[in-house]
């Protein structure tokens, strides 16, 4: 059984650099799968923010690509999140989650998530 | 690219049957069967209850079933019970600008 867990500080200051880990466990981060970063602003949406396949291949959403970098670490089994020039407007609760394999955008395993805020 | 569009609310008795829409364009769910519905209970993880538009995974109730007609998709919990009450999201694939995955905005369902 597959799980995902995140990692990292719940507080960063404005203009400073997000950084998240997420740890997988039960499985392989080289199994063809796909794996994503989505965020939920309190009160709000959910967001996908970008994903990283082994390889190194990686795909963002556009509205954040200028400050997203999503990267693996195969050795490590794990992937991890950098989102840089952060405002009050990043503070979320951050997800990784795993793409279905064969199944495109389809999110079936996912972290239970960690809140970050962002404040001085 | 936009959230896709998704009723606030919406409600039902236990045993009813209740509809979730979600409304894009014709560059995410028009135009691509890659559509899926999340559950959220808050404070837990999200969970995938339907993939690729109408399919179901293993483990989840076949009271869940989903649909797409152009541009819109829908998401319908028949036989309603009080565990239902959560928020839903639906996702899809998007080309509006470059590959990327869009979210709905949400829908709470509350059981009366």
């Amino acid at each position: 059984q597959v799980q995902l867990q995140e990692s990292g500080p719940g507080l960063v200051k404005p203009s400073g650099t997000l950084s998240l880990t997420c740890a997988v466990s039960g499985g392989s981060i080289s199994s063809g799968n796909w794996w994503s970063w989505v965020r939920q602003p309190p009160g709000k949406g959910l967001e996908w923010i970008g994903e990283i396949y082994h390889s190194g291949n990686t795909n963002y959403n556009p509205s954040l690509k200028s400050r997203v970098t999503i990267s693996a670490d195969k050795s490590k089994n794990q992937f991890s999140l950098k989102l840089s020039s952060v405002t009050a407007a990043d503070t979320a609760v951050y997800y990784c989650a795993r793409a279905r394999l064969g199944a495109t955008g389809a999110f079936d395993i996912w972290g239970q998530g960690t809140m970050v805020t962002v404040s001085s | 690219q936009s959230a896709l569009t998704q009723p606030a609310s919406v409600s039902g008795s236990p045993g009813q049957s209740i509809t979730i829409s979600c409304t894009g364009t014709s560059s995410d769910v028009g135009g691509y069967n890659y559509v899926s519905w999340y559950q959220h209970h808050p404070g837990k993880a999200p969970k995938l209850m339907i993939y690729e538009v109408s399919n179901r995974p293993s483990g989840v109730s076949n009271r869940f079933s989903a649909s797409k007609s152009g541009n819109t998709a829908s998401l319908t919990i028949s036989g309603l019970q009080a565990e239902d009450e959560a928020d839903y999201y639906c996702s899809s694939y998007t080309s509006s600008i470059t590959l990327a995955y869009v979210f709905g905005t949400g829908t709470k369902v509350t059981v009366l």
